[in-house]
């Protein structure tokens, strides 16, 4: 059964450092999105990508954050200077349109 | 602000014992969707429903969205073990059409 994929499972890094976290989306989808969820909280929605731009971001997706499709296949997360505040599980997650998005298992950032 | 509170927050509960959860909102929801989330990992989506009133039965588990598309329960039937976790309720379409609004979630423990 497809299924997202992300990488790395976990990275730790130092504050002020740059982070790339990268999915692989269910390849037919069309809509992608990044989550994040800090420890004992709830999920929440950061950006969503269609036909290659940014359609809908929150007020955590500041100036730090970005967003890519570089090939057709992954999607990854940037954040330029990270904080210690950023410590959180970042999920991806794909969807074809309305009814449902499959998210991918996580990669859970450290910042220190 | 739109959201989706849900309730309990926390049940714990006899093997083959039936429970139910709900997820409230003051918002119209174009549609509803229930997740599942063990620790660590990524949410599983269980269930999307769509129509006001709509019944889907996956197993031992029955979703009904709420005739007037603000509300939805989750009713599990004989629990056991195994249905231990996290369920969360996300609503689609509301204010956003790409952005998920989240419920808490409901942590659920099933004891043999």
């Amino acid at each position: 059964e497809p299924e997202v994929t992300q990488t790395p499972s976990h990275q730790v890094t130092q504050m002020g450092q740059e982070v790339i976290l990268r999915c692989v989306p269910i390849s037919n989808h069309l809509y992608f999105y990044w989550y994040r969820q800090i420890l004992g909280q709830k999920v929440e929605f950061l950006v969503s990508f269609y036909n290659n731009e940014i359609s809908e971001k929150s007020e955590i997706f500041d100036d730090q954050f970005s967003v890519e499709r570089p090939d057709g296949s992954n999607f990854t997360l940037k954040i330029r200077s990270t904080k210690l505040e950023d410590s959180a599980m970042y999920f991806c997650a794909s969807s074809r349109g309305t009814g449902g998005a499959f998210f991918g298992q996580g990669t859970r950032l450290t910042v220190v | 602000t739109q959201l989706l509170e849900q309730s309990p927050q926390f049940l714990s509960i006899q093997e083959g014992e039936n429970l139910t959860v709900y997820c409230n909102s003051s918002s119209v929801f174009s549609s509803l969707q229930w997740y599942r989330q063990e620790p660590g990992e990524g949410p599983v989506l269980l269930v999307t429903v769509v129509t006001g009133g709509e019944v889907k039965k996956l197993k031992r588990l029955t979703f009904q969205f709420g005739d007037a598309r603000k509300d939805s329960s989750l009713h599990i039937t004989a629990a056991q073990p195994g249905d231990t976790g996290l369920y969360l309720c996300a609503g689609e379409g509301g204010r956003s059409n790409y952005q998920l609004i989240w419920g808490a979630g409901t942590k659920l423990i099933i004891k043999p």
